[in-house]
């Protein structure tokens, strides 16, 4: 079992550039959610996708968007990129939303934005 | 909106001493997390508390769940350097059928000295 998986490890960005942030789940897994951890920080949660559909948002503007497909895989978009974007994005794995499951993270991707 | 908060949020311990983090949160949940994190790295779990009294012990750290006083510990017995690391916990603010929405405290900085 692979765990959690995310792609890529690092990325450095321009401002106002886009950038797509990609997770393959755990095995058995079909609920992904995003958090944002800046330096320093705890995780903060972006979003949760279940069902190929946007379940639960935090209080990140629609810069952020994400999908998942039917694989469960998912991907986090954010547009017009702002230096405060750099961050460990964390992608988190679990057993749908409603099955209170732990949830398993991956390695993160450290995006830097310049 | 749920506020989770943890104290310490640095401890400087000595090797083979005794010590225990505090998480307290502000709305009702029954779902608790910690996570521990080395620099650089993404969260690894460490235990899941799922119930009122709940108590895992797992080597040199035991946690306990007290949903009435909103409170969660993480005690650490007879400190090791391989301890030092961030640690997190998170609280699950959903029920019914939205599970999978963490919040993180802040974080609690451990560092264990020969």
């Amino acid at each position: 079992d692979a765990g959690v998986t995310q792609s890529p490890t690092h990325l450095i960005k321009t401002r106002g550039q886009q950038v797509t942030l990609r997770c393959s789940p755990k095995s058995g897994h079909d609920t992904v959610s995003w958090y944002q951890q800046a330096l320093g920080q705890g995780p903060q949660f972006i979003f949760q996708y279940y069902e190929e559909e946007e379940r639960q948002r935090g209080n990140f503007p629609d810069r952020f968007s994400g999908h998942q497909f039917p694989n469960y895989s998912s991907e986090l978009n954010v547009n017009a990129l702002l230096l405060g974007d750099s961050a460990l994005y964390l992608c988190a794995s679990s057993l749908r939303p409603g099955g209170g499951t732990e949830a398993f993270f991956g390695q993160g991707t450290r995006l830097t934005v310049v | 909106e749920l506020k989770v908060e943890q104290n310490p949020l640095f401890l400087s311990m000595q090797e083979g001493k005794n010590y225990t983090i505090y998480c307290n949160y502000s709305t009702t949940s029954d779902r608790l997390y910690w996570y521990r994190q080395d620099p650089g790295k993404s969260l690894e779990s460490l235990f899941v508390l799922l119930s009122n009294g709940a108590v895992k012990q797992e080597g040199r750290l035991m946690a306990s769940l007290d949903t009435k006083a909103r409170l969660s510990t993480l005690h650490i017995t007879a400190a090791v350097h391989d301890l030092s690391a961030t640690y997190f916990c998170a609280v699950d603010n959903a029920g019914g059928t939205s599970y999978g929405k963490l919040t993180f405290g802040q974080g609690t900085i451990l560092t264990v000295h020969p």
